[in-house]
């Protein structure tokens, strides 16, 4: 079984902290994601990276940036935490993009407030 | 521009009784479309997904789809609901053609009543 982790479940940030998340797949994917879950807005995507040291920008990427150093690990940084950030963040990963490798596993969720 | 509506908020069926959770979609080109479920507290299981071929699709605990493309719609079915099945659900679609991005509805939450 594909195993996406994430490195808290729960955070608790001060506004104007950098806070870095972390997500870690051990399935050898080709892409991660980052998404931020709101009520009755579903999921959004944040940033994906498709290959090592390699990002695009999703639907909502102000605010963020992330990193890619190693093909396992995705992280997601938050430069200056606002309020508005604070929110249900899920990492997911998928094989690659082709027909039959674009199933999305999804981590457990960060969930982040900033106060 | 690709984009997934899920018409009901929250969809409430007794214990025994079937299940439908609706899903319609737009996309330029053959979509890919997915049924996910999201538990409390918990990241977001992958449920089934129709790609090509047999315009039913069977998933994970019994659940099945059925892909309509002159409705472009893609219904979530269950023949029996049970109180566990309650949670959050989600479809999202992906341009068949290539791309990363998949697009997420934003979600339907079941209630189950035993």
């Amino acid at each position: 079984d594909v195993k996406v982790t994430q490195s808290s479940r729960y955070l608790v940030k001060r506004t104007g902290e950098k806070v870095f998340l972390e997500c870690v797949q051990d399935m050898d994917h080709e892409n991660m994601f980052w998404y931020r879950q709101d009520p009755g807005l579903g999921l959004r995507l944040i940033y994906f990276s498709y290959d090592v040291k390699m990002k695009e920008k999703g639907d909502i990427p102000e605010g963020y940036s992330v990193s890619r150093e190693k093909k396992e690990r995705f992280s997601l940084i938050l430069e200056s935490a606002s309020t508005n950030q604070t929110s249900m963040y899920l990492c997911a990963s998928s094989l690659g993009t082709g027909q039959g490798r674009n199933t999305q596993y999804f981590g457990p969720g960060t969930r982040l407030t900033v106060l | 521009a690709q984009s997934v509506a899920q018409p009901e908020d929250q969809v409430n069926v007794a214990e025994g009784n079937p299940l439908t959770v609706k899903c319609t979609y737009s996309v330029s080109g053959n979509p890919y479309l997915f049924w996910y479920v999201q538990y409390p507290n918990r990241g977001l299981q992958f449920l089934l997904k129709y790609i090509t071929g047999d315009n039913l699709v069977k998933g994970s605990y019994g659940f099945e789809a059925e892909f309509n493309k002159s409705q472009t719609s893609f219904h979530l079915k269950k023949p029996s609901a049970l109180v566990s099945d309650s949670a959050l659900y989600f479809c999202a679609v992906r341009e068949g053609t290539g791309g990363f991005k998949t697009i997420f509805g934003a979600g339907t939450r079941l209630f189950v009543k035993a």
